[in-house]
């Protein structure tokens, strides 16, 4: 199984203030997602990070709020920014193998 | 479109077997996966079909039918510790996951 790893685990941010979550995975990965859930419901795709180009973004989220960077294979970047309590969110880094999807820890966000 | 649907809510109590649900309305895919989601922590791969029939991995069974958008997850001898929510995925090539809304599941002792 692939690893992946994330932080910050969690967070209590103010209103306006941005936040930066890492994610490292190891070298099986060959495509990394960013994904949010909410408590009891189902994950929501944010955005594929591509190596060195702009990650593609779903539905829904636009790069301006959720910037993203993958400046290699194995570590990428999302920053929810001008964050309100809206943005209060379980947020999850995601590395697909040939055939299998990992999810790293997680990032338990909360926004004051 | 690309739905997956699962029941929401699932009891049942130690030692027995529950089967959980997934149909599907999408073409084009190559696997259905499932994964275990206890409350606090990540999603965690169980199986994986890229075949139809069943697969089975210890306690744990997953199934598959193209022909009828269908699959499910079995567990037997169900114990406590498998309270969760569980999420059936479908597989696309060269990209992400479809996940399901998610089954809880809740096991009595």
């Amino acid at each position: 199984s692939a690893v992946i790893s994330q932080k910050p685990s969690r967070d209590i941010c103010q209103r306006g203030t941005s936040l930066t979550i890492q994610c490292q995975v190891d070298s099986q990965v060959t495509m990394m997602f960013w994904y949010r859930q909410q408590p009891g419901q189902s994950l929501t795709l944010i955005a594929t990070a591509n190596q060195g180009s702009e990650a593609t973004y779903e539905s829904g989220f636009v790069i301006d709020k959720f910037p993203i960077s993958r400046p290699n294979l194995t570590f990428s970047t999302l920053t929810v920014s001008n964050m309100s309590p809206e943005d209060s969110s379980i947020y999850l880094c995601s590395g697909k193998t040939r055939d299998t999807q990992y999810f790293g820890p997680g990032t338990r966000l909360t926004v004051l | 479109g690309q739905s997956l649907e699962q029941p929401s809510e699932v009891t049942a109590v130690e030692g027995a077997i529950v089967q959980i649900n997934c149909t599907y309305q999408t073409s084009g895919f190559y696997g259905l996966s499932w994964y275990q989601q206890h409350d606090g922590g990540a999603p965690t791969f169980l199986s994986y079909n890229g075949l139809d029939g069943l697969e089975e991995t210890g306690r744990f069974s997953s199934f598959l039918s193209r022909s009828d958008s269908y699959g499910y997850l079995l567990l037997q001898e169900l114990q406590m510790k498998d309270s969760a929510s569980y999420f059936c995925a479908v597989v696309f090539y060269g990209q992400n996951f479809v996940f399901g809304p998610g089954t809880r599941l809740s096991v009595l002792p």
